[in-house]
């Protein structure tokens, strides 16, 4: 496929279990964004792959969300000891280098966690 | 640290009339780039136009266009001839490129085009 790809599409999880969500980015792409969506809100920015630099990772909003990229390709969020407040929509996006003004994102279908 | 704001919740419109969503950024940096990105109920993110910080004209697409006032530092977003197809929420990003900056999104505007 051309696309980002995102698995699962859908994770029911109980609280206090640790939830692992994949981004698959479009070949070639050095950028890589994940962002949270909660019902009928705005994009909330977590986290920010850009090649080999590190991460920024201003948006986590605490230490149980952490996120990998592996060989500079796929992405993995870890969301440990869940909560019911992490129920939301996860959105995985790449660009092809991130260091231009006019790059725009394309974006994976997303991952609705739902914490019980 | 860079900002974008959306102050319309919602707004409403009637099919073939045009209307206009408001979007302000806050940033320091001379460089950056604005986006808007629809996304209907099914959920995907769809790319709709861009324009640059020094980009003399206002950018078009189709029924789209940017209404870019740097001074003001405002990038509305204008759709004419509204169709319902058109029914969605549009959120407007921003992108300061020194450093290699993240895209920073506002919190969405819902347009609801009534027949």
């Amino acid at each position: 496929g051309a696309g980002v790809s995102q698995s699962p599409s859908n994770k029911v999880t109980e609280k206090g279990k640790d939830v692992e969500l994949r981004c698959d980015p479009i070949s070639g792409h050095t950028a890589l964004y994940w962002y949270r969506q909660s019902l009928g809100q705005g994009l909330e920015f977590l986290i920010y792959f850009q090649g080999n630099s590190a991460p920024d990772k201003s948006g986590l909003p605490s230490d149980r969300f952490s996120a990998e990229r592996t060989g500079g390709s796929v992405s993995t969020l870890t969301i440990q000891r869940t909560q019911q407040e992490d129920s939301a929509v996860y959105l995985c996006a790449s660009s092809l280098t991130g260091g231009t003004d006019n790059e725009k994102l394309f974006f994976g279908s997303g991952t609705q966690l739902s914490v019980l | 640290a860079q900002k974008i704001t959306q102050t319309q919740p919602g707004m409403f419109v009637q099919e073939k009339e045009a209307v206009t969503l408001d979007c302000t950024y806050d940033t320091s940096d001379p460089s950056y780039g604005l986006f808007w990105y629809k996304q209907p109920s099914s959920g995907e993110m769809i790319f709709l136009i861009y324009q640059g910080s020094y980009d003399q004209q206002n950018a078009t697409e189709g029924r789209y266009s940017l209404n870019f006032q740097k001074a003001r530092k405002s990038a509305n977003l204008v759709i004419s001839a509204s169709q319902l197809g058109d029914s969605a929420m549009y959120f407007c990003a921003m992108r300061e490129v020194t450093g290699f900056q993240k895209l920073v999104f506002g919190t969405g505007t819902r347009l609801l085009v009534s027949p």
